[in-house]
């Protein structure tokens, strides 16, 4: 049980554009999902908390006109990198928990690479 | 303010046994949990302790102790696909996960 589908696996984009990242709990309803990212050989930092119903709580230094997250559902949350520019380009990865204090569980993450 | 502590990196022999260990100091606790990570993939859960002692799963047991803000990952029989890094993350008092920086367990034949 407790499996978290994340998707893509893997974007190219171009400079400027828009990517959206989908997370969903396919067995469980996710009262919050949180969104990191994880650089290469680095530890995986927090971007943003979200709830179903309400804005997400982001991260310091985290721009939140840049990383837009909808958790629409206690089963999906989505994640747009707006005008991704190549120091976006990163592995993101999702989780989702039922509530504490259960385990986070995570997506296989995207990893992003903007040309 | 608050962190978590456990080595950089660490290397044992396959067949042994390794202990990997995490202090932390955070502001409340409800719980430790470990998690592995190989290179390129998420992070997938382990263990989780809430009280102290000893959690035993397969190879892979876990330890806490909360009075010492302490918990230890102990994996027995080591095959080469542990290979990973181990993280270890505690949930404070509002139920926030605060992660350490991850162990890289380097397993040798």
């Amino acid at each position: 049980g407790a499996v978290v589908s994340q998707h893509p696996s893997r974007v190219i984009c171009k400079s400027g554009t828009s990517v959206k990242i989908e997370c969903r709990s396919l067995d469980f309803q996710a009262t919050t999902m949180f969104w990191y990212r994880q650089f290469p050989k680095q530890s995986l930092m927090l971007m943003a908390t979200s709830n179903e119903g309400s804005k997400a709580t982001y991260e310091q230094g985290v721009e939140k006109d840049k990383f837009l997250i909808n958790h629409a559902s206690l089963t999906l949350s989505t994640l747009t990198v707006t005008s991704a520019h190549p120091e976006d380009s990163s592995f993101y990865i999702c989780s989702a928990t039922q509530g504490p204090p259960s385990p986070l569980h995570f997506g296989n993450g995207t990893r992003l690479t903007v040309t | 303010g608050q962190n978590i502590d456990q080595p950089t990196e660490m290397t044992a022999t396959e067949g042994a046994i390794v202990q990997i260990n995490c202090t932390y100091q955070t502001s409340g606790f409800n719980g430790l949990f470990w998690y592995q990570q190989h290179a390129g993939e998420a992070p997938t859960f382990l263990s989780y302790n809430v009280l102290d002692g000893l959690e035993e799963k397969g190879r892979f047991s876990s330890f806490l102790s909360r009075s010492k803000g302490y918990s230890y990952l102990l994996l027995k029989e080591l095959q080469m696909k542990d290979s990973a890094s181990y993280l270890c993350a505690v949930m404070d008092s509002n139920y926030q996960l605060i992660w350490g920086a991850g162990t890289k367990l380097i397993i040798k034949p």
